[in-house]
């Protein structure tokens, strides 16, 4: 039981260029979130998804696109890199139903520079 | 909408002192309260959650908290803290309610231990 993998770790990236960040999960989780962190600024959240096939914005949705084909995926996209999107970004999965819905599992962590 | 305040940015504190984080939050309804710990470099890990009921909850690693529900708090306590304490912690509120799954985090407040 793996709980919340993503890859890559670390990446750096020249402005304009394109990467996609990958979430897994290996709980069955019907909820996945993407959230960046900055420096004083705590996690925000960036989009999330409801369940396979379904996605919506978060609080800092602008210059990213997600997408969730499989249950167990969730996938970051970043179509023209800028250096404002230098961060490190955490995947997080939880279940849907009652109380333990808001409970959510992280992964590692991707430490992202755009230069 | 839900918010959390963490008034308190850096803390130092001895090895063996007794230590409270500060966690403030504001929600219309009874709030789903979480304390996670971010070790350098890793990812989020739940410390402990409060959703209903007894309002003094048992975590992980020795530390609890309390919901005070006349002071929108749910602050953080350790009795007596070790050097491996030392890393972030972030409080979060989460909305009650299955459908909404979304949980918003403070800005964290930074634990150092003085030897």
């Amino acid at each position: 039981n793996a709980g919340v993998t993503q890859t890559p770790k670390f990446r750096v990236l020249k402005t304009g260029q394109s990467m996609t960040l990958l979430c897994a999960q290996d709980m069955n989780h019907e909820y996945m979130y993407w959230y960046r962190q900055d420096p004083g600024m705590g996690l925000r959240l960036i989009h999330y998804s409801v369940g396979e096939g379904t996605t919506a914005k978060g609080e800092v949705p602008d210059g990213y696109n997600v997408s969730r084909l499989k249950k167990q995926n969730f996938l970051l996209g970043l179509e023209s890199a800028a250096p404002s999107q230098t961060s490190v970004y955490f995947c997080a999965s939880s279940y849907s139903i009652g109380e333990r819905g808001n409970e959510q599992f992280f992964g590692p962590g991707t430490r992202l520079t755009v230069l | 909408a839900q918010s959390v305040t963490q008034p308190d940015i850096h803390i130092t504190v001895s090895e063996g002192a007794s230590l409270e984080l500060r966690c403030n939050y504001s929600y219309g309804a009874t709030p789903y309260l979480f304390w996670y710990v971010q070790s350098p470099g890793q990812g989020l890990q739940l410390l402990l959650k409060y959703f209903s009921g007894d309002t003094l909850v048992q975590g992980i690693k020795g530390f609890e908290a309390e919901f005070k529900r006349s002071q929108s708090s749910f602050n953080l306590r350790k009795p007596s803290v070790h050097w491996s304490d030392a890393a972030e912690y972030f409080c979060a509120v989460g909305a009650s309610g299955s459908s909404a799954s979304k949980i918003i985090f403070g800005s964290g407040t930074r634990l150092s231990i003085r030897p």
